[in-house]
């Protein structure tokens, strides 16, 4: 079983290209999240959605969007990049409902650097 | 603004030490897990104590909570070089339980010297 699985593993882009980092699972959970990773700040919930065909903003949600056409895929767009938005981007899923603690289990992130 | 406050920010221990790492939280949680990164890859859940539990063992790991200090604790007995990782805590506070959002802490970055 593959878990979750990123890519692209880690890209460089000009400020004001976009750019959509892909994120799958194959664990049928129902929820999945998007987290970016700086120093000294922790992970920050970017987007995250509850079931397919729904979203929701998280902590830092300017400059991203998401889709969650299916149950495995939830790709993050940056429409056009800013150099703030260099960083570590984690995806992550977890099987939430009753009964069940939400246990996220993380992707290998994507390093992307806006120059 | 962050959940979760973790303390120490970074520890070195050697060997065969014992590792404790604290966490503190500000509102009503249903549950506190902990993670662990290693180096540049994701994160890996270690543990989870519910709100009506004290305390929680698996293996080399121990964590406490005491819901009245919002407060919780992971002690790694026996430490290995192995161990060396960043360690994060994270709640699913009550006003923020929307499909399963957890908030994490800044982490706690542990070095064990062989």
């Amino acid at each position: 079983t593959a878990g979750i699985t990123q890519a692209p593993t880690s890209q460089i882009l000009a400020a004001g290209r976009s750019m959509t980092l892909r994120c799958t699972q194959d664990m049928r959970h129902n929820a999945m999240y998007w987290y970016r990773q700086d120093l000294g700040l922790g992970l920050r919930l970017i987007h995250y959605s509850n079931t397919a065909g729904t979203t929701g903003k998280g902590e830092v949600p300017d400059g991203y969007s998401v889709s969650r056409a299916n149950t495995d895929d939830f790709p993050l767009t940056l429409a056009s990049a800013v150099p703030s938005q260099t960083s570590v981007y984690f995806c992550a899923s977890s099987d939430v409902g009753q009964g069940a603690p939400g246990t996220q289990y993380f992707g290998p992130g994507t390093r992307l650097t806006v120059l | 603004s962050q959940q979760g406050e973790e303390d120490p920010q970074a520890l070195s221990i050697q060997e065969g030490e014992n590792a404790t790492m604290n966490c503190s939280y500000k509102t009503s949680i249903n549950n506190l897990q902990w993670y662990r990164q290693n180096s540049g890859r994701g994160l890996v859940h270690l543990i989870l104590i519910r709100s009506n539990e004290r305390e929680k063992h698996s293996g080399r790991l121990r964590v406490t909570l005491d819901t009245s200090k919002k407060s919780s604790s992971l002690l790694i007995t026996a430490s290995r070089a192995a161990d060396t990782a960043s360690y994060f805590c994270a709640t699913d506070a009550l006003s923020y339980n929307q499909g399963g959002k957890l908030i994490f802490g800044q982490g706690t970055e542990l070095s064990v010297k062989p």
